[in-house]
């Protein structure tokens, strides 16, 4: 199975534009999912395939891809906007999913 | 209401079995690949296992192939997981999960709030 991998942390200053990156060989054939967790939380999804949202996820998120990188946009950070965010697709023998190990976003 | 409603988690001696329910209403279940996700605490999240809307696919993460079983009856709208030979590592929160993907991609739109399975002697 493969792996996705994510920055542990990123920060970005209220109101400002920040780029959520997940990196691994299943993206060339897949798009990631993107996922939203705040503490005692369960996730939830923000951004999946090429670039759609789920209803009543703010229209702020985004997602792009290019070769093996899938990333999150988050453009104009809202405080509530702070949490762990992960990532996940299909592996590349596609009988497994796989996550990445998350990025801790905090809003200045 | 649509939801999920994870149930069955405790604490378990290593080399026990415990069996996680997911009881799931408000939508036409059986057109759903489902999934079992864990969370160990302080940790991120880990894919375990997805079975598609008849019940005739199964895949399993490495590191409980062998030992877990996921099954679901669309008569009751439920999802299980039965989990054998459980050991310290299997400590976490179980999330099952609904896939919007028709082809079970992993794009969990409906979650349910988990159920805690600790493993310790």
């Amino acid at each position: 199975s493969s792996e996705l991998t994510q920055d542990p942390a990123v920060s970005v200053a209220l109101g400002q534009t920040v780029r959520i990156t997940c990196q691994g060989d299943s993206l060339r054939n897949y798009y990631a999912g993107w996922f939203q967790q705040k503490p005692g939380q369960a996730p939830v999804l923000v951004i999946y395939g090429k670039n759609d949202r789920p209803s009543g996820i703010p229209d702020r998120f985004s997602g792009s891809s290019s070769g093996n990188t899938a990333s999150l946009t988050i453009t104009g950070a809202q405080a509530e906007d702070e949490a762990d965010y992960y990532c996940n697709s299909r592996d590349t023998s596609d009988t497994h999913l796989v996550f990445g190990g998350g990025t801790k976003l905090t809003v200045l | 209401e649509v939801q999920l409603v994870e149930s069955g988690g405790g604490l378990v001696q290593p080399g026990g079995s415990l069996r996680l329910s997911c009881a799931a209403s408000g939508f036409t279940f059986r057109r759903y690949w489902m999934h079992w996700v864990r969370q160990a605490p302080g940790k991120g999240l880990v894919w375990v296992s997805r079975i598609n809307g008849d019940g005739s696919s199964t895949n399993y993460a490495d590191s409980v192939r062998g030992r877990f079983t996921i099954s679901r009856d669309n008569a009751k709208n439920t999802l299980y997981l039965q989990m054998n030979s459980l050991r310290a590592e299997d400590t976490a929160v179980y999330y099952c999960a609904r896939d919007l993907d028709s082809s079970g991609s992993g794009y969990f739109d409906l979650w349910g709030r988990g159920t805690l399975v600790t493993v310790s002697s």
